[in-house]
């Protein structure tokens, strides 16, 4: 029963596409993030969601859209690809109150060539 | 906002050696530090953490210490076993939103 899922694990696409990304928790958690690991494995934050609503924005560009229907999903779309865009990225989620850390979902793997 | 430093990048030992990675940070309002392990091609993991009102906290084999006057934290890991071999992250709980700043990673690999 895995706690946090995202799909898909692989995407390799051309660029100039758009793709989206998505990611569930069944943990319950309240606040779900976006973070980019790159090549030299660096782990950036990008979004965070709080009971549906945006609370972290970093300077991500605009191509970047995250979308929370509800608390225990958070979507990632990107527009018009761009060969820099190529990274795992990372769907996680906490709680809000009594903060344990982060789980983290399996990865998706972005490869756009 | 928060800088977070790690140190080493790499780190090589022998099976049964210990193993230390230290983090330093900037903002002194930080009250809580968790430590990840990445093993190759798979998701960060929570292996340790420890909040600012206690100095040091300790499972098994691994430990972490914390000096907030200094802001540095370590993570210590003895009697290393070749599944130890991984990336570790350190981490930093910052301003609002439970926001985690990572530091750079450290890929330790024990060796046989």
């Amino acid at each position: 029963d895995t706690a946090v899922s995202q799909t898909p694990k692989y995407l390799v696409t051309q660029m100039g596409n758009d793709k989206s990304i998505k990611c569930e928790q069944n943990l319950g958690h309240d606040t779900m993030y976006w973070y980019k690991q790159d090549s030299k494995k660096f782990l950036k934050i990008m979004f965070s969601y709080n009971n549906k609503e945006l609370i972290i924005n970093e300077t991500v560009p605009n191509r970047f859209s995250p979308k929370s229907p509800d608390k225990a999903h958070l979507n990632l779309h990107i527009n018009s690809l761009e060969l820099g865009d190529s990274a795992v990225y990372f769907c996680a989620s906490s709680q809000g109150t009594r903060f344990y850390g982060y789980t983290f979902g399996s990865g998706t793997r972005l490869t756009v060539v | 906002g928060e800088n977070v430093e790690q140190h080493p990048s790499t780190l090589s030992v022998q099976e049964g050696d210990s193993a230390v990675i230290k983090c330093t940070y900037s903002d002194s309002a930080s009250n809580y530090f968790p430590w990840y392990k990445q093993e190759l091609g798979k998701r960060p993991q929570l292996i340790i953490d420890i909040r600012s009102n206690v100095g040091e906290k300790k499972d098994q084999r691994i430990a972490v210490t914390l000096n907030k006057t200094a802001k540095h934290f370590s993570l210590h890991i003895t009697e290393t076993q070749p599944e130890d071999s991984a990336v570790y992250f350190c981490a930093v709980l910052t301003g609002g939103g439970n926001k985690l700043t990572f530091g750079t990673g450290t890929q330790l690999k024990v060796e046989l």
